[in-house]
Parts: structure tokens; sequence; C-alpha cells
């Protein structure tokens, strides 16, 4: 199964809070998962990404939490600004079939505000 | 500054009329890859190209066309076949040795009348 189910649709929090953001997936195949943000009218641009082998990941405010057994990945944002405020993609990477292109499989997507 | 250029931004297009979308990348990246975006549904693959001169399908090929004659180019062709194309369209690109990273374009919105 090559989906990725992303929850929730959209997040609201005051400035300071933390939001998370829950992703889960079926294919124990995945190899690589990728955080995507996406600011209005732009495209999504990497922030920040995790290995299985890893439980956890940091990057200035944002963390990945990875739980291998439970196949479920979320994103946290420390202190969120109001500059925070975006729609947030998760993705995973599969091999399929014969071919050498690692595909990603993206999640519904979330959009988060954060109030000031 | 390297990057990819998507046009036309906003596109209307009447019912039957193929469009044609422009993705150009001076990445030198050799894969390339059109994204479809619909609210709630998160971004599906349409198309995708590894090298010049081929190309597969991806998960919502059906009424779409690409062409990847020169590296830096991967135009996309809406057809009058496709049955929903209002949409929010993003083109990609990546380096071969690692699929993980996409850079994306900054869409084109396609609005059929």
């Amino acid at each position: 199964q090559q989906q990725v189910k992303q929850s929730p649709q959209s997040l609201i929090v005051q400035k300071g809070g933390i939001p998370i953001i829950n992703c889960a997936y079926e294919n124990t195949a995945f190899d690589y998962f990728p955080w995507y943000q996406q600011f209005p009218g732009k495209g999504p641009a990497l922030l920040i990404a995790i290995r299985p082998d890893v439980s956890e990941k940091k990057e200035g405010r944002f963390t990945i939490s990875f739980n291998k057994s439970a196949k479920q990945f979320s994103l946290h944002i420390m202190d969120s600004q109001p500059g925070d405020s975006a729609t947030y993609f998760c993705a995973a990477r599969g091999w399929g079939g014969c071919t050498s292109y690692g595909k990603l499989t993206f999640g519904q997507g979330t959009i988060l505000t954060v109030h000031p | 500054d390297g990057g990819i250029t998507q046009s036309p931004k906003y596109l209307f297009r009447k019912e039957g009329q193929n469009v044609t979308l422009s993705c150009e990348q001076n990445l030198n990246h050799d894969a390339m890859y059109w994204y479809r975006q619909d609210p709630g549904q998160g971004l599906r693959l349409i198309y995708y190209s590894q090298i010049v001169n081929d190309f597969q399908k991806g998960d919502i090929a059906e009424g779409y066309s690409v062409s990847r004659e020169k590296k830096e180019s991967f135009p996309l062709t809406v057809t009058s076949a496709q049955k929903n194309p209002t949409a929010f369209y993003l083109c990609a690109s990546s380096d071969g040795a690692n699929t993980g990273e996409l850079f994306f374009g900054e869409g084109s919105r396609l609005t059929v009348l």
C-alpha cells in the first residue's frame, strides 16, 4: 500500500504554541521521510527529513519524531511563529518494481495558522 | 540564480481546448516531475522523467501528455480528455542521486471555464 495518511487537515495555534502534524504509512519498504513547507502561491520546499534508522531529528525549531514499529512519524514546531503559517506535507519514498526511481508519495497536507 | 521557472502563473481555458504549461530548470538536474495539487488531496504525480527523451506515467497520467527533448525543459500538455483539469500544477526537479529532495517551481493555476 503506497498511501501516506496525514492529519489534521488544518490546525490553528497561538504564537509560541507547539503544533504537531502526524503521518502514518503502510509500506514498510519506505526508506526516506521528508517534510515539505508551502507558502501561499509558492511551490513546496524541503523543510526537514528523516531516515527510518533514526527516531528523532531536530533542525532549529522543527523536529521529526519517527516510530518505525507503529509506522508513524510526526512534525513538531517549537515556539511557533506567525511566519510558520503555511501548508505542510509529509512524504515517503518508495522504490517500485524494476525501476531505479525512488518515488515520493505525499500526504494530504495540513494548513497551519499561527495567530500572533 | 538556479531554480525552476513555470509559466504561465495563471491560465484560463475553455472546455475542449488543449493547453501547454511550461517548465524550465537551470539546476542541471536529470530528473523532472509534474504534480497536480488539489485541496485536501496533497500532491499527486502526473508524469516524471529521469533522463532526456524518456518519461514515465505517474499516478494520474490520463488526459495529460509530456515531452522531454532537452534536459532543462519538461512541458506538460493538459488535453481536452482530462475530465477535471482545474487545478494547481507544480513542476519539480531533482538530482538523480537523491530523489527525496525535490525542487519545485512556483506553480501554474489552470482554470477551465
